[in-house]
């Protein structure tokens, strides 16, 4: 069975600055999606980046940024520039491209930015 | 533009009542899925649906049945509800196989099982 694992469960940044989230996972297949997601307060789950494990390059949208490492399975967050409105949990998650389509995640991290 | 609607957004129960969050979604998603958050645990996935009357068990469905008479309705049910229910529930849906995998998550419902 696929899983992962965010061995952060918290971390804080001072605003303006930067700060990766980490993320591990284990599995078999060679082909398959990673996201992260934010949750703020609010609750309701937001889509943050995702990467397709066939393309090498890192994802990247705006302030956010990936470091995928295939062999290492590792799939870290990058977020640039923190903003106050960037405090929130964000899950890291797993797909495989076919079939069901279920997620799998990680337990977490929740981000402080700090003023 | 409403995407994906959970109704009730909170419910207080005793133990062994029962009750019925109603999950619908208005873009004309293939996958909808029932999730529960608890704390220290992540998401966790209790069943799935893949299309109109299919439904699926996930990694935690004891205690909870589902069922998917419509395609844009799915409906998560507590028959006996006990404490250890206690959470945030989220439904989500997503695009059949050729989509990107995004899921479009509700806002949650929290329930507290006394």
């Amino acid at each position: 069975a696929q899983t992962v694992t965010q061995s952060q469960p918290e971390m804080s940044v001072q605003e303006a600055e930067t700060v990766t989230l980490s993320c591990t996972y284990d599995t078999s297949e060679s082909d398959y999606y990673l996201f992260w997601y934010k949750q703020p307060p609010s609750r309701q789950m937001i889509l943050v980046i995702r990467q397709e494990a066939y393309k090498q390059q890192n994802a990247t949208e705006n302030r956010f940024s990936v470091n995928f490492q295939k062999a290492a399975k590792s799939f870290s967050l990058k977020i640039s520039d923190s903003q106050l409105g960037d405090a929130a949990m964000y899950f890291c998650a797993y797909r495989i491209p076919f079939g069901n389509e279920k997620l799998t995640f990680g337990t977490g991290t929740r981000l402080t930015i700090i003023p | 533009n409403a995407g994906v609607t959970q109704t009730p957004k909170f419910r207080v129960l005793k133990t062994g009542q029962s009750m019925t969050l109603l999950c619908a979604q208005d873009m004309n998603h293939e996958y909808m899925y029932w999730y529960r958050q608890d704390p220290g645990m992540g998401l966790r996935l209790i069943h799935y649906s893949v299309g109109e009357g299919t439904t699926a068990k996930g990694e935690v469905p004891d205690g909870y049945n589902v069922s998917r008479l419509k395609k844009q309705n799915f409906l998560l049910g507590l028959e006996s509800a006990a404490p250890s229910q206690t959470s945030v529930y989220f439904c989500a849906s997503s695009y059949s196989q050729l989509g990107t995998g995004e899921l479009f998550f509700g806002e949650g419902s929290r329930l507290t099982v006394l």
